[in-house]
């Protein structure tokens, strides 16, 4: 149980276009999903938290309107990159959990390259 | 001062050898205790869950947390080759706007056969 998806693993696109991120909870119901993004050989870097049928909170000195976020249900985020730039390439990974203080789990994660 | 230090390594072993990875925090408010392995270019998978104080086991893991010194370790028995990932503690206070998790900078282990 407790399996998270992310679709799609990889994608390419060009420099001013937008590209769509899900993430799913596959076998449970997530009220709080998170964003990260990780560039190599760093640790995670949290972007937003996102409650089902909430606006998400963005950290400090990330651009609300260029990561827009929708979590539509219990079960669905979306991170949408507005714009792309070859500088937002990296790995941007998806998690959920049920409650607060509980279990985190993870997606598997989706590269993004702008060129 | 970071609020959650984990020495990076990397840690090189030999297979079958007993890992120890540990984690030192300074927010007194921390209670839920998390492991994860990373494999590179894949999410972190969770190993170990821990409230409060304790230890845990599970299988070849042994998750151990001492909140008054404010310190918590992940021991590997028998390590195998397929050990070999990068190690990412983290931890909650559960409360707050988010209770989001504060992680450490990762250990890479690699354990060699």
């Amino acid at each position: 149980g407790a399996v998270v998806s992310q679709h799609p693993s990889r994608v390419i696109c060009k420099s001013g276009t937008s590209v769509k991120i899900e993430c799913r909870s596959l076998d449970f119901q997530a009220t709080t999903m998170f964003w990260y993004r990780q560039f190599p050989k760093q640790s995670l870097m949290l972007m937003a938290t996102s409650n089902e049928g909430s606006k998400a909170t963005y950290e400090q000195g990330v651009e609300k309107d260029k990561f827009l976020i929708n979590h539509a249900s219990l079960t669905l985020s979306t991170l949408t990159v507005t714009s792309a730039h070859p500088e937002d390439s990296s790995f941007y990974i998806c998690s959920a959990r049920v409650y607060r203080g509980g279990e985190q789990y993870f997606g598997p994660g989706t590269r993004l390259t702008v060129t | 001062q970071k609020e959650v230090e984990q020495d990076p390594g990397p840690l090189s072993v030999p297979e079958g050898a007993i890992v120890s990875l540990n984690c030192t925090y300074s927010n007194s408010a921390f209670q839920y205790f998390m492991w994860y392995r990373q494999y590179s270019r894949k999410g972190p998978e969770l190993l170990m869950y821990t409230y409060s104080s304790g230890n845990k086991e599970d299988g070849r893991f042994t998750a151990q947390v001492d909140k008054s010194s404010k310190y918590i370790s992940l021991f590997i028995r028998d390590s195998q080759p397929s050990d070999s990932a990068t190690y990412l503690c983290a931890m909650s206070s559960g409360s707050g706007n988010t209770g989001k998790l504060i992680f450490g900078q990762g250990t890479t282990l690699q354990v060699k056969p």
